[in-house]
């Protein structure tokens, strides 16, 4: 099944202990990208990826890190997470965005920040 | 720069009702259009998108939306609605001017509560 997948889907954790997203897709996408979601302020992209080793700021990336080692993976990392990280972020993927190609979306992880 | 505005954030109907969900954009390029929707405790699926040629698009569920260049909108609208199409509803566009980057960008997303 064609999917995009992310872990975990649920995590609390403290101020300043670095934590890791991890988001997998299976579909041979070149395009990558992770999306945080707040109440009232719809989706705001943090980073994304043309291609392997390919990665630029998205509107929000203060606070965040990505990596792209390999196509079907694109790890979000906090290296010191604040409370004001606190969210439901997305990890979507994309196969020719350009060219107007859907992105497909992740479960979604709920990220708590304490 | 690009952005969206999705004129209401919550839209309350009764079922079989009809819907029209407003959306207006804003571009110094052309652009792709799209609308999203998410149901409760999900991610985001494609409802349908506006790339090129007709500018009256069907999507999945029985929706659909019109694109009009003049007045920048991509609003979508359903003739009768379901309790199942309750869910939140998130416009978006991007820049098709075929440029080396790509980025997608939302509206704040509009709140569909059918009731019975």
């Amino acid at each position: 099944e064609a999917q995009v997948t992310q872990n975990p889907r649920y995590l609390i954790t403290v101020t300043g202990k670095k934590l890791t997203v991890t988001c997998s897709q299976n579909m041979n996408h070149e395009y990558m990208s992770w999306y945080r979601q707040d109440p009232g302020l719809g989706l705001r992209q943090i980073y994304y990826s043309m291609n392997v080793e390919v990665t630029d700021k998205g509107d929000v990336p203060e606070g965040y890190k990505v990596s792209r080692k390999e196509k079907r993976n694109f790890p979000l990392i906090l290296e010191s997470p604040s409370p004001n990280q606190t969210s439901l972020y997305f990890c979507a993927s994309s196969l020719s965005p350009l060219a107007g190609n859907e992105q497909y979306f992740g479960p979604g992880t709920r990220l708590t920040v304490t | 720069a690009q952005s969206v505005t999705q004129l209401d954030s919550q839209v309350p109907v009764f079922e079989e009702a009809p819907v029209e969900l407003r959306c207006n954009y804003s571009s110094s390029v052309s652009v792709y259009l799209f609308w999203y929707v998410q149901y409760p405790n999900q991610g985001l699926q494609l409802l349908l998108k506006y790339l090129s040629g007709s500018t009256l698009v069907k999507g999945i569920n029985g929706f659909e939306a019109e694109f009009n260049k003049s007045q920048t909108s991509f609003h979508l609208r359903k003739p009768s609605v379901h309790i199942s199409d309750t869910a939140e509803y998130f416009c978006a566009v991007s820049d098709n001017s075929g440029g080396s980057n790509y980025k997608l960008t939302f509206g704040k997303g509009t709140l569909l509560t059918v009731n019975p």
